[in-house]
């Protein structure tokens, strides 16, 4: 069984540039979940992307945006980056959307400089 | 709004020792809860999932209540190790794909 793999593990951009992380599901997985998490905090949720169509979405801008692949792989986009948004990108995976439980990769750690 | 909180903020422990870290919601409307371990810079690491139908589940020294009428979950974990030390996060999980965390509680046990 394959687990939720990100890339890249590490990120440094400049404030306005634009980033895109990625994330492979478990194997049989499909849905994706994204989440940023400061540091010190919780994770929160950003988007969950089920069958590649998006299954509800938190308090994040429209510069957050995302794609689910008919593999289920999928992109996390974010466009005009700011400082505030250095974090840590989680992207977990699950079968079906609420009652299974969620299985999260490694993160990416975005720096926004 | 579903709010979670996490209470302690963090904990100091002897090995050895049995604990309970504490997990507390404000919407009962819940498809279920589910407590994870965060090691420093890593990602988050299942340890148990509770149904909304359930009240309690165990794994190894692990066990984990949930009283959705009373809007709290309990994780206990047994004969505490070193090993052990992590921040810990409840997720609740409702429709609409929707997951809301805690803070977490950051357990230290010393040997």
């Amino acid at each position: 069984e394959t687990g939720v793999t990100q890339s890249p593990t590490h990120l440094i951009k400049t404030r306005g540039q634009q980033v895109t992380l990625r994330c492979s599901s478990q194997s049989g997985h499909n849905t994706v979940s994204w989440y940023q998490q400061a540091l010190g905090q919780g994770p929160q949720f950003i988007f969950q992307y089920y069958r590649e169509e998006e299954n509800g979405r938190g308090n994040f801008p429209p510069r957050f945006s995302g794609l689910q692949f008919p593999n289920y792989s999928s992109e996390l986009n974010v466009n005009a980056l700011e400082l505030d948004d250095s974090a840590l990108y989680l992207c977990a995976s699950s079968l079906g959307t609420s009652r299974s439980p969620l299985h999260f990769g490694n993160g990416t750690r975005l720096t926004v400089t | 709004k579903q709010e979670v909180t996490q209470i302690p903020a963090a904990l100091s422990v002897p090995e050895g020792e049995n604990l309970v870290l504490n997990c507390s919601f404000t919407d009962s409307a819940i498809y279920n809860l589910q407590w994870f371990r965060q090691d420093p810079g890593k990602g988050l690491t299942s340890l148990l999932l509770i149904q909304s139908s359930q009240r309690e589940q165990t794994s190894g020294r692990l066990n984990a209540s949930l009283d959705k009428s009373s809007g709290r979950s309990t994780l206990y974990i047994a004969a505490s190790q070193p090993g052990d030390s992590a921040t810990y996060l409840c997720a609740i999980h409702t429709n609409a794909g929707k997951s809301t965390f805690g803070d977490g509680t950051t357990l230290t046990v010393k040997p």
